[in-house]
C-alpha cells in the first residue's frame, strides 16, 4: 500500500520562475492538502482539494494555485517564484474532509529559490 | 483566534527515562488534536489523535498522550524514552467544524544514550 508520494524531491528554480510540484495521495485517500514549511517551523496550511474543488485556503496569495485530478492527485503550481518561497512543501492526504480523520503526509518537495 | 503553543524549543531526556512533550491549545468548539514527528529532512509522520472519548490516547512507537479540557493540554508521553525517539515533535489542532490544521512551532525531542 503505497503511501502519499510527491515530486521532485529537490529543485532550484530562479527567482520570478514558476514551478509545479505532483503529489499521489495515499491509496484510498480522496482529499489532498497542500502545507508550506520554512526551515525552523511548524507547517502552514496552502489549501485543500476536495472533488477536484479548493475547498479551504490558507493566508497565501493567489502566486499559489493548485489542482486535483479525477484520480484524487494533485499538483501545486507557484507563480513568480519569490525568495522567500523557499521551503519543504508537504502533500498530505486523508479520506474525506471530515476534521477528525487522520492526515497522512508524503516526504516534501524541497524547494529553493536563488 | 485558533493557535497551538509548545512552550518547550528543546526537551533533553536520558534514555530509559520517561520523556513529556508539552502541548496547550487555544480554540473554540471542540478540539480535534494530533501529534505526528518528524525526522530530519523527512515529512511528517503521524503519531497519535484525540476526537472525543478516553482522555488517554495510545499511539505509535509506545507514545500516548492526555487531554486535558481544563487545562486546554493534549501533552505527549512515553514512559521510557529511546535513542531513536529523538526527533522534531509537533501538535496540531483542529476545530470540528474546520478544514485547516493548526500547528504548534515544533518540539526538538533529544535523547541522549
Amino acid at each position: 500500500d503505497a503511501g502519499v508520494t510527491q515530486s521532485p524531491t529537490h529543485l532550484i528554480k530562479t527567482r520570478g520562475q514558476q514551478v509545479t510540484l505532483r503529489c499521489s495521495p495515499k491509496s484510498g485517500h480522496d482529499t489532498v492538502s497542500w502545507y508550506q514549511q520554512a526551515l525552523g517551523q511548524g507547517p502552514q496550511f496552502i489549501f485543500q482539494y476536495y472533488e477536484e474543488e479548493e475547498r479551504q485556503r490558507g493566508n497565501f496569495p493567489d502566486r499559489f494555485s493548485g489542482h486535483q485530478f479525477p484520480n484524487y492527485s494533485s499538483e501545486l503550481n507557484v507563480n513568480a517564484l519569490l525568495l522567500g518561497d523557499s521551503a519543504l512543501y508537504l502533500c498530505a492526504s486523508s479520506w474525506g474532509t471530515g476534521a477528525g480523520n487522520t492526515i497522512y503526509f508524503g516526504e516534501g518537495s524541497w524547494l529553493t529559490v536563488v | 483566534a485558533q493557535s497551538v503553543a509548545q512552550p518547550e524549543d528543546q526537551v533533553n531526556v536520558a534514555e530509559g527515562n520517561p520523556l513529556t512533550v508539552k502541548c496547550t491549545y487555544s480554540v473554540s468548539g471542540n478540539p480535534y488534536l494530533f501529534w505526528y514527528v518528524q525526522y530530519p529532512n523527512r515529512g511528517l509522520q503521524f503519531l497519535l489523535k484525540y476526537i472525543t472519548g478516553d482522555n488517554l490516547v495510545k499511539g505509535s512507537y509506545g507514545f500516548e498522550a492526555e487531554f486535558n479540557k481544563s487545562q486546554t493540554s493534549f501533552h505527549l508521553k512515553k514512559p521510557s524514552a529511546l535513542v531513536s525517539d529523538s526527533a522534531l515533535y509537533f501538535c496540531a489542532v483542529i476545530r470540528n467544524s474546520n478544514y485547516q490544521l493548526i500547528w504548534g512551532a515544533g518540539t526538538k525531542l533529544i535523547i541522549k544514550p
